[in-house]
């Protein structure tokens, strides 16, 4: 199984609302990513997590906040979002940080749209 | 990491090789090259990567000048799916994806 999943495919929230976007990986990778991809720009990283842990931060606003529970799982808990964080997220895991190459398998993403 | 150089876009008949070009003129010794593509509202997909040898694999072949400081992905016979954006990135043990611009490839039937 080489495929990185992600729900919801799309979502629709509220500036007030709580929500929250799960990718999932079967692959045993140990490191997972979270990027965001505005229309007609390149992926931009903003999470790194390696065993678990949260490795890079690019300085991402509180109101996103990841978690990773499991080494096969990776959250993102949305609070408080602005309309300019309508983007899609994309999900990335790779065998593990540090490695001599970095092969990152991506996941399909999740349209968010705040309104 | 090296910053990487590519055109906004590209054409390409269908059937022909399409050559897509990425300066990397900083590129430190121990940085691979990388190439992946994102098809329209798709996660990005891994192409090939490369050091210091040329690469081929079956979705295409990666040409590294022997100064490092540039590279050429090949697309051998360039088909209607292989329209996206395709992204070059030279990246060092350990550190992570800065995706730079990308060239956006339209393969024209």
């Amino acid at each position: 199984d080489t495929e990185v999943t992600q729900t919801p495919k799309h979502l629709v929230m509220g500036m007030t609302n709580k929500k929250s976007l799960k990718c999932e990986q079967h692959m045993g990778h140990r490191a997972m990513y979270w990027y965001k991809q505005k229309a007609k720009k390149p992926p931009e990283l903003m999470f790194v997590y390696s065993y678990e842990k949260l490795s890079i931060n690019e300085s991402v606003p509180s109101r996103f906040s990841p978690e990773c529970p499991n080494s096969s799982l990776l959250n993102l808990h949305l609070h408080a979002l602005q309309p300019e964080d309508s983007a899609l997220y994309l999900c990335a895991s790779s065998q593990e940080v540090g490695r001599t190459y970095n092969e990152q398998f991506f996941g399909p993403g999740t349209r968010l749209t705040v309104l | 990491d090296a910053k990487t150089t590519q055109p906004t876009s590209m054409d390409c008949a269908e059937g022909r090789a399409a050559n897509l070009p990425c300066n990397h003129s900083t590129i430190s010794g121990n940085e691979y090259v990388y190439w992946y593509r994102q098809i329209h509202s798709q996660g990005p997909q891994y192409i090939i990567h490369g050091l210091k040898n040329n690469e081929t694999n079956e979705m295409a072949s990666l040409i590294i000048t022997e100064d490092r400081k540039s590279s050429t992905l090949i697309l051998p016979h360039a088909t209607l799916r292989d329209t996206a954006v395709y992204y070059c990135i030279a990246l060092s043990t350990g550190n992570q994806f800065y995706f730079g611009t990308g060239t956006s490839l339209t393969v024209i039937p």
